[in-house]
Formats: structure tokens, sequence, C-alpha cells
């Protein structure tokens, strides 16, 4: 299957701890996203990358929060120093870089922080 | 005003009727626009896209799109129970960079 890849699906950890989570997008794709989710509302944008550069970041985003694409293949969005408050769903999508720019999702990661 | 805006339903029509999603933007810049399908704990799922004013079909969904009011649409002919889930209108523009900014979702119940 040569959809977007999300490790791992689901992720329960205690307040204060880092929790790293990976995304391998659809291999032809050059822009990757993440999106975080909570229960009732739309996809909140986190992040995005142009092959390996970021080139956007939301102004939402902490400081605890960062992402990383070193190869311009698979990427990484750690979150250190959990609090409650980061429980969602965090949510990789990919794109080509010319043509249509139809984003696709993978499955999620739900994080749980207790 | 938020940027897209989605009535959050939820929206009940009987098995076999016309389901009639609508959805509203702020930017004027945008350019593409998107329909998303979302089931309950999965991913969303893209179903339409739609690039310039007009209708555009795809099988028992349609997708309008009037840029001059700042309004797209999904239609849902034939409505079966498993087209029940949330769906997502999401908007890609000039003023958005790349990313993509999602409504909050209209939640769609098909009644058999």
């Amino acid at each position: 299957d040569t959809g977007v890849s999300q490790n791992p699906r689901h992720k329960i950890t205690k307040r204060g701890q880092n929790v790293t989570f990976r995304c391998d997008p659809i291999s032809e794709h050059n822009r990757l996203y993440w999106y975080r989710q909570t229960l009732g509302q739309g996809p909140e944008f986190l992040t995005y990358f142009q092959n390996e550069a970021q080139l956007e970041k939301s102004r939402l985003l902490s400081d605890r929060f960062s992402a990383e694409r070193p190869k311009g293949s698979f990427s990484t969005l750690e979150i250190q120093r959990t609090e409650q408050g980061d429980s969602a769903m965090y949510l990789c999508a990919s794109s080509r870089l010319t043509g249509a720019p139809e984003a696709f999702f993978g499955q999620g990661t739900r994080l749980t922080v207790v | 005003q938020k940027e897209v805006e989605q009535n959050s339903g939820p929206l009940s029509v009987p098995e076999g009727a016309i389901a009639s999603l609508n959805c509203t933007y702020s930017d004027r810049g945008s350019q593409s626009f998107f329909w998303y399908r979302q089931y309950s704990g999965k991913s969303p799922e893209l179903i339409m896209s739609i690039y310039s004013n007009g209708d555009k079909e795809d099988g028992r969904f349609t997708a309008q799109l009037n840029k001059a009011s700042q309004y797209v649409s999904l239609l849902i002919r034939d409505s079966q129970p498993s087209d029940s889930a949330t769906y997502l209108c999401a908007v890609n523009g000039r003023n958005y960079g790349q990313n993509f900014v999602f409504g909050p979702g209209t939640r769609l119940s098909v009644l058999p």
C-alpha cells in the first residue's frame, strides 16, 4: 500500500513525558503536513514541509512542539513535557508539489495524556 | 468571522434522499476547495476537489463552487446509511500559504 502511514496509532503517556510520532508520506509527494484534531472540531494546522524544509508553522504551536523531515521523506513530530491539553488526534497528510494540490491523510495517532 | 464555516448539524436525511452540505469561506483569494469524509474515530478521506466555478460530479457526489459568493457545497444523491459521517470542507489558497484550512465539519446521519 502506498498511502500515508503514521505510527504509532495510539499513544498513552503521563503528563510531563515526551512523545514522538512518525509519518511516512506517499512516496512521490514532496509536501507534508501535520494537523491536530480534537473531538467535534476540524483539523487544525500545525506545520508544513516542502521536501526537507519546514516552510510554515502555526502561531498556535508552542515551543514544546517540534517537527523534522531530515531527508525529505518521513517526518517526526515531538511533543515535550506533555500536558493534558495535548490529548488529540495528530494527523499527517501529504500532497504533490505540482499538479492538483490534493492532500491525503494517514490513519492518525491518537494521543492521550493522563 | 471564522475562516471556513459549516453548519455543525446533525443533518438527518432519509435513505435515498439528497443530502446538501454547505460551506462558506472568508478569504477571496482561496483557489482550491475540498470535501473530506470522516467516520467516527477515523482520519479524513478525500472525496471531492473543485477549483473553478460551477459543478463537478463524481458518482453520487456533486461539488458546487461559487467564488463570487464564497460558497462551496456538496450534494450526495441517493444517500445511503454508509454515508453517515462528518463532512469536512477545506480551503487552500493564497492567504493560507500552502496549508489547508478546515471547517468544523457537518455531521450527516442517513436514516434507513
